[in-house]
């Protein structure tokens, strides 16, 4: 069976602040790892993936293997960052995304 | 294209009445996918399709949900004999299949439903 964890449902810093949103998974096989975001009346929208190895908006979340964990994570957060941020996992050769609660990140000025 | 569309955006029912949500994708995208997302909790996966056929189905699509895709392009997700329960937002994604695995889904806004 897949999971994700995502043990923070709230997370507050001030801008300028590093952030990492953590993300945990479980799958016996070799997973694809996304994190998704959905800022304030918009729509749920990709933010990365692990095998794009990019990093976008100053995000970037590595995968550990050994720590089955798929960090998200920001050197010096932004106001703008302020989103309900979701992991989610895709099984190899299958269609279905398995996502976890969310994380709501609230960046502070 | 201006991405995945989703009609109606809101929908209030009540409890025994059946409801039915299209799906429009991105015309290029082969698999469209179902979630379902209640308050405080990550998008569910209910069923997806690869063109017209319909290739998984979680246990959470009890009998009272079927979806169908009939033509490969939009697709229909009802609910007959709602309950309160069924009372969520149902998001619809759409990805293109390249090279056999799955690329990024794309989201649409969601239908809300709401059974009184």
């Amino acid at each position: 069976a897949q999971r994700v964890t995502q043990p923070e449902k709230l997370l507050s810093v001030f801008k300028g602040a590093p952030v990492e949103l953590k993300c945990n998974y479980s799958y016996s096989g070799s997973p694809e790892l996304f994190w998704y975001v959905q800022y304030s009346r918009q729509r749920l929208q990709l933010l990365l993936r692990h095998i794009s190895r990019e990093s976008i908006k100053g995000f970037t979340a590595d995968l550990n293997k050994g720590e089955t964990s798929f960090h998200l994570k920001k050197p010096f957060a932004q106001e703008e960052d302020s989103a309900m941020y979701y992991c989610a996992l895709l099984a190899t050769n299958a269609g279905k995304s398995t996502f976890g609660d969310g994380t709501t990140l609230t960046v502070k000025p | 294209d201006t991405g995945v569309s989703q009609n109606p955006r809101h929908k209030i029912t009540k409890r025994g009445q059946n409801v039915t949500f299209r799906c429009d994708p991105i015309s290029e995208h082969n698999r469209l996918y179902w979630y379902r997302q209640t308050l405080g909790q990550g998008p569910e996966f209910l069923t997806y399709f690869q063109n017209e056929a319909q290739l998984e189905k979680s246990r959470l699509l009890s009998d009272r949900f079927s979806a169908e895709r009939p033509k490969g392009s939009f697709s229909t997700l009802e609910i007959q004999r709602t309950e309160q329960g069924d009372s969520a937002m149902y998001l619809c994604a759409s990805s293109p299949w390249v090279g056999g695995r799955t690329d990024t889904q794309y989201f649409g806004p969601g239908t809300r439903l709401t059974v009184l």
